[in-house]
């Protein structure tokens, strides 16, 4: 079945600079990756996603990159703020179309100010 | 921020009790979710519902047993727990149950089984 390894899992950053969060996923017929942000005591937040038909999508200071040949996909955060801080989930749908997401063991970003 | 609610917002219970989670969408979505999430450990998909059929259990133990009576609301009942069943479950929903529909979650429930 879908593996999804996610690496760091912890980055600490200076505010201002950028962090880069890397996941690899085993399922190469899988479509969808989304990024998850869940603050300490909240629910996971969608932050961004990306389908396999495309190979970078941008959203103000977040961006993220997928190389399906290598089967793996960054998230990219320019000018990090401190309100960054949060753990980062990636996650890869199954080729089962039943919905079911795997995810990333999470990476906890915090951000220096 | 309202979107997925769930209730309560903690609970605490012994081995031998029966309790419920609720999980009530008001997106008009179609597909309903459960997730386990445990310190240190990936958020892991319990059952999966598409217009109130189950169409995916994950290996889940039989004393977790869900209820969709309806597109919009989505129960977990929990009976004789085991300490290690203590996480955070989520309650999720998208448009359908489909590779690429965006998953929306709650603000989940703490469970503590002592």
């Amino acid at each position: 079945g879908e593996n999804v390894e996610q690496h760091p899992s912890t980055l600490s950053v200076q505010e201002g600079d950028s962090a880069v969060i890397k996941c690899t996923y085993s399922d190469s017929a899988s479509n969808y990756f989304p990024w998850y942000k869940q603050e300490l005591g909240k629910r996971p937040q969608l932050i961004i996603d990306i389908r396999s038909n495309v190979g970078e999508k941008k959203d103000q200071r977040i961006a993220v990159t997928l190389n399906k040949t290598a089967k793996h996909f960054s998230l990219h955060i320019t000018e990090t703020q401190p309100e960054d801080s949060a753990v980062y989930f990636c996650a890869a749908a199954t080729s089962s179309n039943t919905g079911k997401l795997i995810f990333g063991q999470g990476t906890t970003l915090q951000v220096k100010p | 921020e309202t979107g997925v609610t769930q209730t309560p917002r903690h609970l605490v219970m012994g081995m031998t009790n029966k309790k419920s989670l609720k999980c009530e969408q008001h997106l008009g979505h179609n597909a309903m979710y459960w997730y386990k999430q445990s310190a240190k450990k990936p958020l892991e998909l319990m059952f999966v519902y598409n217009f109130k059929e189950q169409t995916e259990n994950n290996s889940v133990p039989s004393r977790f047993s869900p209820e969709c009576p309806n597109s919009s609301h989505l129960f977990l009942h929990l009976h004789t727990l085991q300490p290690e069943d203590s996480a955070l479950y989520l309650c999720a929903s998208s448009q359908d149950s489909g590779d690429t529909d965006t998953q929306y979650f709650g603000p989940g429930t703490r469970l503590t089984v002592l």
